[in-house]
């Protein structure tokens, strides 16, 4: 069956570093893969998509990449601070022909002042 | 942005009673709202998808008898939880995508904490 993984259950980064987060995916081929942050006790709040025919996309500090070779994606947060500091998703379409995402266990991302 | 609300943001109940969620797309039209629900450190797991004027689509595993799904208008869709069990407790997120087509951003409720004791 189709998966998504996300390895890291936490990480650490000291704030002012890039924290690189990554997102696994077997059995499968998305279309497009998509980053949420998630804060305890609330929705998803969506963040970036890629298409599985891009590379790489930015938005301010943040940067997704897309590698159908490794069947992986990247995310990095750039000049990383406190506020960063919640869970981050990967999700992409649940493959039963319906918009329904499928989601990592996400990792949850501390940056220590 | 497009917003999502929910209603209540929790609930608690007894076990046997039945629990209704709301879900208002507040600022735009939703053809397509989505049902996910979401357990303590697990990921997000898709349970249906709502479909104005038309029957729900459950995902495999997710009793269309106990969740029972209703979306009226193209700005509302409901969730309820019949005869719930503590194990029905747990996160409950609706999202709705503006267009409906794949590979769209879904934007998110705040989630509802059902506790069934």
């Amino acid at each position: 069956s189709q998966k998504i993984e996300q390895n890291s259950e936490a990480l650490n980064i000291q704030e002012g570093k890039t924290a690189t987060l990554t997102c696994n995916y077997t059995n499968y081929s998305p279309a497009y893969l998509q980053w949420y942050r998630q804060d305890p006790g609330r929705g998803p709040v969506f963040l970036l998509l890629i298409r599985e025919n891009e590379k790489e996309k930015r938005k301010e500090r943040l940067k997704v990449t897309f590698d159908t070779t490794l069947k992986q994606s990247l995310f990095h947060i750039t000049a990383s601070q406190p506020a960063d500091s919640a869970t981050y998703l990967c999700a992409s379409n649940s493959g039963g022909g319906a918009d329904g995402l499928t989601f990592g266990k996400g990792t949850h991302l501390i940056i220590q002042p | 942005g497009a917003v999502v609300s929910q209603h209540p943001s929790r609930v608690i109940c007894k076990s046997g009673t039945s629990v209704k969620i709301e879900c208002r797309s507040l600022d735009f039209q939703a053809t397509t709202m989505f049902w996910y629900r979401q357990f303590p450190k697990q990921s997000l797991m898709l349970m249906a998808t709502s479909n104005e004027g038309s029957k729900a689509t459950y995902e495999q595993g997710v009793e269309k008898d106990k969740f029972l799904i209703n979306h009226a208008s193209l700005t509302l869709s409901t969730l309820t939880v019949t005869s719930a069990h503590p194990e029905d407790s747990s996160f409950y997120i609706c999202s709705a995508s503006v267009f409906g087509g794949r590979g769209n951003e879904q934007f998110f409720g705040p989630g509802t904490r059902l506790t069934v004791l």
